[in-house]
């Protein structure tokens, strides 16, 4: 089983809506969560992190939240453009290494004009 | 800055044949990865290096062999390819062991063994 659950699995949005996507994960002990923006054709690229102790962050349009109890987290991007095109990935080490990686299989989201 | 580059950016194999994935990173950075990403899954660890010299498995070696010379480099090998080993294949660097260091991926090497 997956420690790190992405929902849903595409997304297809119009140019200026809002969306919100969801990451649940089991990973323990907890750490942090990082969401990366993956453009087709490209290697990941970090959009945030969340420590245990945070509950909000933004990154310009993007805002990630997280849930520690319930081990949940959401990655929502306002007023969306379309080179927000990409596959968004959820991932929580396990442990303070950096080898011990798990990530999630992510949400394709396409921004349509 | 170049960040990690990774060559070639496409290849076909077919079963038996053995190739080397290149990667480098102009970062100096200790730390490399590589992992391969199968559709509709997670991003997999296929082996990491903390320094020139030091390297070591991590959940899917096997078929797979790496070595780490220099700070800069830190090659893939593939022998005796399979179909299995149908993926695209990514290289990391990170200036640190600790998870909190953000890992900086390569563009991907995306591989068919037919």
């Amino acid at each position: 089983k997956n420690q790190v659950e992405q929902s849903p699995q595409s997304l297809i949005i119009l140019e200026g809506k809002n969306c919100t996507l969801q990451c649940n994960y089991t990973v323990s002990p907890f750490s942090n969560l990082r969401w990366y923006k993956q453009d087709t054709g490209r290697g990941p690229v970090s959009l945030t992190i969340m420590t245990f102790s945070e509950n909000t962050k933004s990154n310009g349009r993007y805002t990630a939240t997280l849930d520690a109890d319930t081990k949940q987290s959401s990655l929502h991007i306002t007023a969306s453009q379309l080179s927000d095109s990409a596959s968004y990935i959820c991932v929580v080490p396990r442990g303070t290494g950096a080898n011990n990686l798990f990530f999630g299989t992510g949400t394709r989201l396409t921004v349509i004009p | 800055n170049a960040g990690v580059t990774q060559t070639p950016k496409f290849r076909i194999l077919k079963i038996g044949q053995s190739m080397t994935l290149q990667c480098t990173q102009d970062m100096n950075h200790n730390y490399m990865y590589w992992y391969r990403q199968d559709p509709g899954m997670g991003l997999k660890l296929i082996y990491y290096s903390v320094g020139a010299g030091i390297t070591d498995k991590g959940e899917v070696p096997n078929g797979y062999n790496v070595s780490r010379s220099t700070t800069e480099d830190f090659p893939l090998r593939l022998e005796l390819a399979a179909p299995s080993q149908t993926s695209v294949y990514f290289c990391a660097s990170s200036p640190g062991t600790s998870n909190l260091y953000e890992q900086y991926f390569g563009p991907g090497t995306r591989l068919t063994v037919t």
